[in-house]
């Protein structure tokens, strides 16, 4: 079965500190993999998303990951991260052209950044 | 943009009571899900919808029902409400894809006395 493990619950950097966020996911066959990220009192909404291509995604605000297949990894990164990163961040996996395809949730990341 | 309203931001219900959660979506999406959002379990998906009057369950689909009568509407119904149900209900639409990304509501807090 799929599954998506966030191995850090609650990440304290200060103002730019760089940021890596760790997700690995378990599935054998093609992925597409997404961030989301919710502010506080905000929607979940997409931070980026990779389906294809080049394994390096940029996304917005100046995020990015990176798809490495070989460690069925999907770590989100920003050189320097601002006291307004401070959200909840989740990774997710859906495995494509699967007939249940449907997308897993990892249990999320806590980010708070010290000003 | 596209906009997924879901009925209420915060709800009280007691034990036993039925509750209707409802979701619209303003872009003609074909996919709906229902999730809850608990703290150090991430959103685990409970149903979801790929047409109108179509459901599937999703992971934790015990307890709930849904109904999908129109084709931006999709409703979460608990039957008989316990408090282990006291959580964040979230509401997300995507297209034909089931591949493609979510766009999700701003969520009902239920709390069940």
């Amino acid at each position: 079965a799929q599954s998506v493990s966030q191995h850090n619950h609650h990440v304290i950097l200060s103002e730019a500190a760089s940021l890596e966020l760790g997700c690995n996911y378990s599935y054998g066959g093609t992925v597409n993999l997404f961030w989301y990220v919710q502010y506080p009192g905000q929607h979940l909404q997409l931070l980026l998303k990779y389906f294809s291509g080049d394994p390096l995604v940029k996304g917005i605000k100046g995020f990015e990951a990176e798809f490495i297949k070989s460690k069925f990894s999907f770590n989100l990164r920003k050189p320097s991260v601002q006291w307004s990163d401070t959200a909840e961040y989740f990774c997710a996996v859906n495995a494509r052209y699967s007939s249940a395809s449907k997308i897993i949730f990892g249990s999320g990341t806590r980010l708070s950044i010290r000003p | 943009d596209v906009k997924v309203t879901q009925s209420s931001r915060y709800l009280v219900k007691r034990t036993g009571e039925k509750v209707f959660l409802e979701c619209v979506q303003d872009m003609d999406h074909e996919n709906m899900f229902w999730y809850r959002q608990d703290p150090g379990l991430g959103l685990r998906l409970i149903y979801f919808s790929y047409d109108v009057k179509m459901k599937e369950k999703g992971d934790i689909p015990e307890g709930y029902s849904v109904s999908r009568e129109k084709k931006e509407r999709f409703s979460l119904i608990l039957e008989s409400a316990s408090t282990n149900q006291t959580s964040m209900y979230l509401c997300a639409s995507s297209p034909r894809t089931l591949t493609d990304t979510q766009y999700f509501g701003p969520g009902t807090r239920l709390t069940v006395l």
